[in-house]
């Protein structure tokens, strides 16, 4: 059975700081994985997806993260934390059957 | 283009009663897929439809069921609603099934309290 882990419900970062958003998958199948951000009384909006072509993956609003088979991570970065950024971050995973398996969230606050 | 739209975005129900949330999904999108968002279990799949005929379900009572119509529209119905059915619900469509190496595009949500 596919898995998501993301450690960490909530992380802080300072204006400018590194953002680093961690999800560990299980899948017994190559994966699917996806990066989806929550804005307040907002649906999910696509940051970046991996589906087995480059193992770093560069999305919207300059995150980026990178696929590690051998540690089964796909963890979301972002150089320089903005005040926009503060929302609820989802990691998941599918094994293409059309369902995805999401991870708990972690909400992100940045502080000026 | 118009991305995902559901309607309505709020709505307010009675326990026992019944409900049905709509989604349109982008145009040429042939898959509707349908998912459950509750601060106590995060976000759960419900069941996905392509082509008018739903190909995965998930662990959800026969309470929970869903249609597609041949313009790619999709409805949930909830009967008999409980306390617990109140949640976001989130509509997401993609272009082809399965559609996970294309990519899945979300709607807004319906935010339904039982009262």
């Amino acid at each position: 059975a596919q898995s998501v882990t993301q450690l960490g419900s909530h992380v802080s970062v300072s204006e400018g700081a590194l953002v680093l958003l961690r999800c560990n998958y299980s899948s017994s199948v190559p994966p699917y994985l996806f990066w989806y951000v929550q804005y307040p009384n907002q649906g999910l909006q696509l940051l970046l997806k991996y589906t087995s072509a480059a193992t770093l993956v560069k999305g919207i609003n300059g995150f980026e993260a990178e696929f590690k088979k051998s540690e089964t991570s796909f963890h979301l970065t972002k150089p320089s934390a903005h005040m926009s950024d503060a929302a609820e971050y989802f990691c998941a995973v599918s094994d293409n059957t059309d369902k995805l398996i999401f991870g708990t969230g972690t909400r992100l606050q940045v502080f000026p | 283009k118009a991305g995902v739209t559901q309607t309505p975005r709020y709505l307010i129900k009675t326990r026992g009663q019944q409900v049905t949330l709509s989604c349109s999904p982008i145009s040429g999108h042939r898959s509707v897929s349908w998912y459950q968002q509750t601060p106590g279990q995060g976000l759960q799949f419900l069941f996905e439809y392509f082509s008018e005929t739903q190909r995965n379900k998930g662990n959800f009572p026969g309470r929970f069921s869903g249609r597609q119509f041949s313009n790619s529209r999709s409805e949930m119905n909830v009967s008999t609603l409980e306390l617990g059915d109140s949640a976001l619900y989130l509509c997401a469509s993609s272009l082809q099934t399965p559609g996970s190496s294309y990519g899945y595009t979300f709607g807004s949500g319906t935010r339904l309290t039982v009262v």
